[in-house]
């Protein structure tokens, strides 16, 4: 069976400092892999998405970014954290494209806390 | 554009059924989506429909109508632990799902 594993789950990280979350997909090969911020109370929201090693697609113009060295590992970063960056951060992976919507499976996602 | 709407919140009484409505206007469709949220947690699915009709799950069941761009997800003999967020999301296309802001439900004793 598929597992998909993010860390740290939490972080506290002040202004200005650099950002990087992890997160592995176990069981499955050539996963469509995406990360995802949540703000307190509201929507999720689409960072970035891949669809093989080193194919990034950016969603939201930001102070973000993320790689994708491996098949199965995404990695979001960001070198300056800002205040607005803090949030609930979700991985999530799907099957490869097929000829309909793909579900798309979480993480336990990383809460971040920018101060 | 892409807009996926759904009410904020709202309340139920345990043992009761509840509808949870989403209507939907995106670029293409390849499926809608309902997730379940609770608070702190990560989203885990629930539900997927890409053709008209009713689907049903246990004590959850999701509807679909293309035309209309419209869905609801029906909760019956609802639990205390059914009290969370329900988030309803289309895939335009393969590669993204576009998320509601989802609906909070509290079900009181």
């Amino acid at each position: 069976s598929q597992t998909i594993h993010q860390w740290p789950a939490t972080l506290v990280q002040p202004v200005g400092s650099p950002l990087s979350l992890e997160c592995t997909v176990e069981g499955t090969s050539n996963p469509n892999l995406y990360w995802y911020r949540q703000a307190a109370g509201r929507g999720l929201q689409l960072l970035f998405y891949s669809v093989g090693i080193g194919q990034i697609s950016s969603e939201v113009p930001q102070n973000l970014s993320a790689s994708r060295p491996q098949d199965r590992q995404f990695i979001l970063s960001s070198k300056k954290l800002l205040l607005s960056d803090s949030g609930f951060y979700l991985c999530a992976w799907s099957a490869p494209r097929g000829g309909l919507g793909e579900t798309q499976y979480f993480g336990p996602g990383t809460r971040l806390l920018v101060l | 554009g892409q807009n996926i709407d759904q009410p904020t919140e709202m309340t139920a009484t345990e043992g009761a059924i509840v509808q949870i409505n989403c209507t939907y206007q995106t670029s293409g469709f390849n499926g809608l989506f309902w997730y379940q949220q609770h608070a702190g947690e990560a989203p885990t699915f629930l539900s997927y429909n890409v053709l008209d009709g009713l689907e049903e799950k246990g004590r959850f069941s999701s509807f679909l109508s293309r035309s209309k761009g419209y869905s609801y997800l029906l909760l019956k003999e609802l639990q205390m632990k059914d009290s969370a967020s329900y988030l309803c999301a289309v895939s335009p296309n393969t590669d993204k799902l576009i998320f509601g802001t989802g609906t909070r439900l509290q079900v009181f004793p």
